[in-house]
Formats: structure tokens, sequence, C-alpha cells
């Protein structure tokens, strides 16, 4: 039973490209939650979703980001426009359903150059 | 809001020894959960110990205990007989158990185990 797969580990972008990072949850879980590490910070909550819904995004930036958990694929993390201050870890995590464990990827390292 | 204190940014231990991180909250609900992950240079986010807030027995798994003070919002992590392997950032981080399940984290205590 793989674990919460996430990919790309590293991503590169240069400032107004677009930057789109996925999200496999383990199988069996339609709960869905993306955290953004700064350097030397802890993580921050991002948006919570389960499968075609939007459950919480208080925690996403108003404008350029958006969040998907599709029927069928991964939950996508999208960020239009990319600046520098974007460059962090984005964390997913998975649950079977709410209070239940959360289990982590390895998060992908976005560079904005 | 709730907010996750851990005042301690950095430590440093001989191995085998035994070291305590410490972490504070702050909330005004009753029923919570708490927890301390380890992020080794790996990335990955390893949980390390849950505390259910309604449970006043401490949580333990192996070499890892927790001090939980309701009262005083206190959670602190002790590691005995550490490992080279320990070496990590540990996070404390807390999670209402009726409302979302936000999890929030605290900034991180980069602790180094010394040979």
């Amino acid at each position: 039973n793989a674990g919460v797969m996430q990919n790309p580990r590293h991503l590169v972008r240069r400032r107004g490209q677009e930057a789109r990072l996925r999200c496999s949850p383990m199988k069996g879980h339609s709960h869905v939650y993306w955290y953004r590490q700064l350097p030397e910070e802890g993580l921050k909550f991002m948006v919570y979703l389960q499968k075609e819904n939007i459950i919480d995004e208080s925690g996403m930036p108003k404008e350029r980001f958006s969040a998907e958990f599709p029927k069928e694929g991964p939950s996508i993390l999208r960020i239009q426009q990319v600046v520098r201050g974007d460059s962090a870890a984005y964390f997913c995590a998975s649950s079977r359903s709410a209070n239940e464990k959360l289990f982590f990827g390895s998060g992908t390292q976005l560079s904005v150059l | 809001a709730q907010t996750v204190t851990q005042s301690q940014p950095e430590m440093s231990v001989q191995e085998a020894e035994t070291v305590t991180l410490s972490c504070t909250y702050d909330t005004s609900e009753n029923n919570y959960y708490l927890f301390w992950y380890k992020q080794p240079p790996s990335r990955q986010m390893i949980l390390v110990i849950r505390q259910e807030a309604y449970k006043q027995q401490n949580a333990t798994e192996n070499r890892f205990s927790v001090n939980f003070q309701k009262a005083a919002k206190s959670f602190s992590l002790k590691i005995s007989d550490s490992q080279l392997g320990d070496t990590a950032m540990y996070f404390c981080a807390f999670m209402n158990q009726n409302r979302d399940d936000k999890i929030i984290f605290g900034k991180g205590t980069r602790l180094h185990i010394l040979p």
C-alpha cells in the first residue's frame, strides 16, 4: 500500500510561469490537505478537499492559487504567475475520514527563479 | 484562534541522554488532539506521538513520551536514550476534535543528537 505520493519532488519555475503540484492520496483516502512550509518555519494549512469539493480554503492566498481534487486522478495545487515568495515546500496529506490519522507525502520543493 | 508555540529553536544533546522539547498552545476548545511530528532531512513528516485532550494519561511510544498538562496548556515531548537517528526537526501540532481538520503547527525545534 503506497503512501501519499507527491510529484514532482522538486520543481523549478521562472517568475510568471505556472506551477502544478500533484498529490495522490493513499488508497481508500478521500480527504486531502495541502500545507506550505517556508524555510525554518512550521507547516501552514492551505486547503482541505474531499472528492470534488473544497471543504476549507481559509489558508489559500486569494489570488493565483487554486486546488482541486477530481473524482478521478490526483489532487492538484496550481499556482499561476509564480513569484519568488512562492518558493517553499508544499506538502500534501490524506486521511480516510475526518479525525482519522493524517499521512503526509514527502513534499514538493518549489523554487522560483 | 489557536496557536502553538515552541520556544526552543534548536537543541543539542549527547547520544543516549534524555531530552525534553517544550510546547505550549492556546485554545478555548475543550476537545482536541495534540501531536508531535518529526521531520528528518528527507523532509518526510512522521507522526511521533498523539494525545487526545480528554485522556489524562500521558501518551507513550517506546522511547517517546509526553507530559500533557491541560490546565497549563503545555505538551512537552521527552525522548529517552536518544539515538543519532533522532536528529531532526520536531513540530508540535494541534487539531480541533469537533470542527475542521486543520492541523496547526508550531515553528519547530531543531534537535541535534551528538555522537
